[in-house]
């Protein structure tokens, strides 16, 4: 019983640099949220997936970032010419259910701890 | 294990003893509401959510408290346990439309044996 699997988990970046982070969901999951956790603050939304379809991504801070999930399956979140305040724990959740209700069956993945130096 | 964060309100209890976690939502359309627990070095974890149209909720060893008047929701653990030990928040949405959750900027939950 595999839950969500987030690759790399930890990633270092020089400044500048473009980061491409992965999200395995758990298989047969309609719905995808990606989510930025800074230090010592709450997750906070950045996009969603219904299957390869991006409903909202009002929550992406700059066109620096983007993510897809071309197969409706795994989505890879990149970011381009990283900056020192995208340091932050990148969070990837799926759910069986779709809309406002995947809120309530939502599991996370252990994240993806970014820091640009 | 990462933390989640170092300078988060912290609250102290003795293993046992129940424990109560506030939160302080922010938006009055919001009408759903989900208390999460995040262990160090995991995502966070679903423990019990509430409807805005009811006041109380009871699960296993947790209550959640809705006050719509004052915006403000609370953990309640009963006979705390050293597993319960982790950061605590809490989401709100509204489910007139948007997928988005607001999590507060939670609270870290220390069990003392």
């Amino acid at each position: 019983g595999a839950g969500v699997s987030q690759s790399p988990r930890y990633k270092v970046a020089k400044r500048g640099q473009d980061v491409a982070l992965r999200c395995d969901p758990i298989s047969g999951h309609v719905s995808l949220f990606w989510y930025q956790q800074a230090l010592g603050q709450g997750p906070e939304f950045l996009t969603y997936f219904q299957n390869e379809a991006q409903l909202d991504k009002s929550g992406l801070p700059s066109d620096r970032f983007f993510a897809e999930r071309p197969e409706g399956s795994v989505s890879t979140l990149k970011i381009q010419r990283t900056q020192q305040e995208d340091s932050a724990v990148y969070l990837c959740a799926s759910s069986p259910l779709v809309g406002v209700s995947a809120g309530v069956e939502q599991f996370f993945g252990p994240g993806t701890r970014l820091t640009v130096l | 294990g990462e933390s989640v964060g170092l300078h988060l309100p912290t609250l102290s209890v003795q293993e046992g003893d129940n424990s109560i976690i506030n939160c302080a939502y922010s938006n009055s359309a919001s009408d759903y509401f989900i208390w999460y627990k995040q262990e160090s070095g995991k995502g966070p974890q679903f423990i019990i959510d509430i409807r805005s149209n009811m006041d109380k909720r009871q699960g296993q060893r947790v209550t959640v408290l809705l006050n719509k008047t004052v915006k403000h929701l609370s953990l309640q653990i009963a006979a705390t346990q050293p597993g319960d030990s982790a950061v605590y928040f809490c989401a709100e949405t509204s489910t007139s439309g948007t997928y988005k959750y607001i999590f507060g900027t939670g609270t870290r939950l220390k069990v003392l044996a």
